[in-house]
């Protein structure tokens, strides 16, 4: 069975530049999550989505990040402009429902190095 | 507010040893779930264990063993005749019930295991 499936894997950009991650969740999964991983942070949820819909976006960073699902097997999160501080691991992660029994799973994540 | 703490920051074992990861948590819900994820040089996040806080008792998988113990708010983590494919990054979680599942990460144990 597939995973969560991401890409790219890696991304290098350069500053001011647009970044748009992209996300397939587990087929039949409702919930949908984007992570970004620092060393100084840790790993912080950034946006969760419930049947395609934005249900809790108060970990997004600023208006330059945005994410949308427009169905259910898609995701994006976009970076405009990026900035080097940034540069992180983004994890999206799917659940069956969302709900507290669910267990989270992971992609492999998108290294973000903004120069 | 919810907060997993993983004191150890990093553990070296030579192979075959034993070893316990800890993890404290504190959280003033009386339903939640506790996870543990591993993350090996690769990048990926594992899921490895889910416990609700009404279950107690402990868990074995294989050289894998959870201890949970309401008392001292811990879920520890230990791994028996330990190997070098071991070396990872472990991530102890927490999700309590805020309409939805939302996790709160540790920052991680960092275990290296040398031949």
């Amino acid at each position: 069975d597939a995973g969560v499936i991401q890409s790219p894997r890696h991304e290098v950009t350069e500053m001011g530049q647009e970044v748009t991650l992209r996300c397939k969740p587990i087929s039949g999964h409702n919930s949908l999550f984007w992570y970004r991983q620092t060393m100084m942070r840790g790993l912080e949820l950034l946006i969760y989505f419930n049947n395609n819909v934005p249900i809790d976006d108060s970990g997004m960073p600023e208006d330059r990040f945005s994410a949308k699902m427009p169905n259910a097997s898609f995701s994006t999160l976009k970076i405009q402009p990026s900035e080097p501080r940034d540069s992180a691991v983004y994890f999206c992660a799917s659940s069956l429902a969302g709900g507290q029994t669910d267990t989270q799973y992971f992609g492999p994540g998108t290294r973000l190095t903004v120069l | 507010a919810q907060k997993v703490t993983q004191a150890q920051t990093e553990i070296s074992v030579v192979e075959k040893e034993d070893v316990t990861l800890d993890c404290v948590y504190e959280t003033r819900d009386t339903t939640y779930y506790l996870f543990w994820y591993k993350q090996p040089p690769s990048g990926e996040l594992v899921f490895l264990i889910r416990r609700n806080s009404f279950d107690e008792q402990n868990e074995i998988s294989g050289r894998y063993s959870w201890n949970f113990q309401k008392s001292t708010s811990s879920f520890n983590f230990t791994i028996t005749a330990s190997q070098v494919v071991d070396s990872a990054v472990y991530f102890c979680a927490l999700s309590t019930e805020k309409g939805y599942s939302t996790l709160t990460f540790g920052k991680g144990t960092m275990l290296l295991v040398s031949p």
